[in-house]
């Protein structure tokens, strides 16, 4: 079973700073999945990441995978309030078995205006 | 909003009873899944079933158990329930066994 470290665990910044979120493993990822989570809401798939190396962005995130596919970071410049959430990091366990995910234990952010 | 229904959104009960919590999956997907999410755990995946058959099982306790029906709706039944097993509930769906997954809203289950 892959475990699944995610750090920090909290984060509690202003408007307009820069944050990173990272995922750590001692496995090596098929793919590795990153998903937002709003309170009384469902996660929210945000990106894939399938290639050692690759490097994803979504607006003012910046989704990064180790080339050794055994971690990752999300990187948010200039957050905003409307970021604020749960931010998961999921691997799945590959072929038919996709949605078979496990997720890291999330780290909450606050984004205060 | 996702496409994926959950009901019920809140479900209170005691230790002991059943309860059977209802998904139904977007528009064309043939995959469901159930996720416990809870403080202690975080999500923890339970089990998949892909167009009525059982795909893929996890740590799903043998009080549990669920069924996916002809029309593709899903149900999840938790019996002998404990104060442990109150958490969120999430379904998700995808339209095949290895595309992106699209979660409800959850059923919030608490056993008092």
């Amino acid at each position: 079973t892959q475990l699944l470290e995610q750090s920090p665990q909290f984060l509690s910044i202003q408007e307009g700073e820069n944050l990173t979120v990272y995922c750590n493993s001692s496995s090596v990822f098929s793919s590795l999945q990153w998903y937002r989570q709003e309170p009384g809401e469902g996660p929210v798939l945000l990106v894939t990441v399938v290639t050692g190396g690759e490097v994803k962005k979504l607006k003012r995130l910046t989704f990064q995978f180790g080339d050794a596919r055994k971690d990752s970071s999300l990187h948010i410049t200039a957050a905003q309030p409307g970021d604020t959430g749960l931010y998961l990091c999921a691997a799945g366990a590959g072929g038919t078995s996709y949605g078979k995910l496990t997720f890291g234990q999330g780290t909450i952010l606050t984004v205060h205006p | 909003d996702s496409g994926v229904t959950q009901t019920p959104k809140h479900l209170i009960t005691a230790t002991g009873q059943r309860v059977t919590l209802r998904c139904s999956p977007r528009s064309g997907d043939l995959s469901v899944y159930w996720y416990q999410q809870s403080l202690d755990q975080g999500l923890q995946f339970l089990i998949q079933y892909y167009n009525g058959e059982e795909r893929a099982k996890g740590n799903i306790l043998e009080r549990f158990s669920a069924q996916q029906f002809p029309d593709l709706h899903s149900e999840l039944n938790l019996s002998s329930l404990e104060l442990g097993d109150s958490a969120l509930y999430f379904c998700a769906s995808s339209a095949t066994g290895n595309s992106p997954l699209h979660f409800g809203n959850g059923t919030r289950l608490t056993v008092t």
